[in-house]
């Protein structure tokens, strides 16, 4: 069974709006959450984390909001540029006891366009 | 900084034959995983080094497949003997203790016929 689940495999917005990613999970243990954003014949790269200690966590035009109690979170891209155009990912984890990190587990991917 | 590297990038084999995929880390970073990615199964862990030491290996999906790290800047997955539902975009990733965002390569993407 699924544990990060993107139900959207795909996404289609036009440039200067919003891009609005979702991403649900199911197992209550995690506690780190990141997307990665990958473009056709390239690996994954990172794009922006965050902990369960925050509900928000903000970088330029990209912005990860989660909400623990409905396990859900979401990326929101303002404004979209058509270089955005790409598969993101979903990702979470949950810290091994004393800290140590535990494994990735990844949801399927939405794949994004931004139209001109 | 080089980020992590893989090679090849593209591997087309027969079935039967052993295919060796390789990684090279970044540099300082103690954990090393290896993934496939498929469009029935999206990306899913084979598994994870710590220190060179594979830590969790229960996403090796058989026998035929196997990973080594023999030192800190280098593994190996290899398959033997392969099949054709081998198929598949082979990733590495690495990251560090203290932070745990994981580095991808490029990918290798096998075929095997």
């Amino acid at each position: 069974d699924q544990q990060v689940k993107q139900n959207s495999p795909s996404l289609s917005v036009q440039e200067g709006r919003i891009s609005i990613l979702n991403c649900d999970y199911t197992n209550s243990m995690f506690d780190y959450f990141l997307w990665y954003k990958k473009y056709p014949a390239e690996g994954p790269t990172f794009l922006i984390s965050i902990s369960s200690i925050k509900d928000k966590n903000e970088d330029g035009r990209f912005t990860v909001f989660l909400n623990k109690s409905a396990k859900h979170l979401s990326l929101h891209i303002v404004p979209s540029q058509p270089g955005d155009s790409a598969v993101y990912f979903c990702a979470a984890s949950a810290r091994f006891r004393g800290g140590s990190q535990g494994n990735l587990i990844f949801g399927k991917g939405t794949k994004l366009s931004v139209k001109p | 900084d080089a980020g992590v590297i893989q090679s090849p990038r593209h591997e087309v084999t027969e079935m039967g034959q052993e295919v060796t995929l390789r990684c090279k880390p970044i540099s300082g970073h103690d954990y090393l995983f290896w993934y496939r990615q498929t469009m029935m199964r999206g990306l899913e862990l084979l598994i994870y080094f710590n220190n060179n030491v594979p830590i969790d290996d229960s996403g090796m999906p058989e026998d035929r497949f196997s990973a080594k790290m023999p030192n800190a800047s280098f593994s190996t997955l290899k398959i033997q003997p392969s099949e054709p539902r081998d198929s598949a975009v082979y990733f590495c990733a690495s990251s560090r203790t203290d932070k745990n965002i994981q580095y991808f390569g490029a990918g290798t993407r096998l075929s095997v016929l």
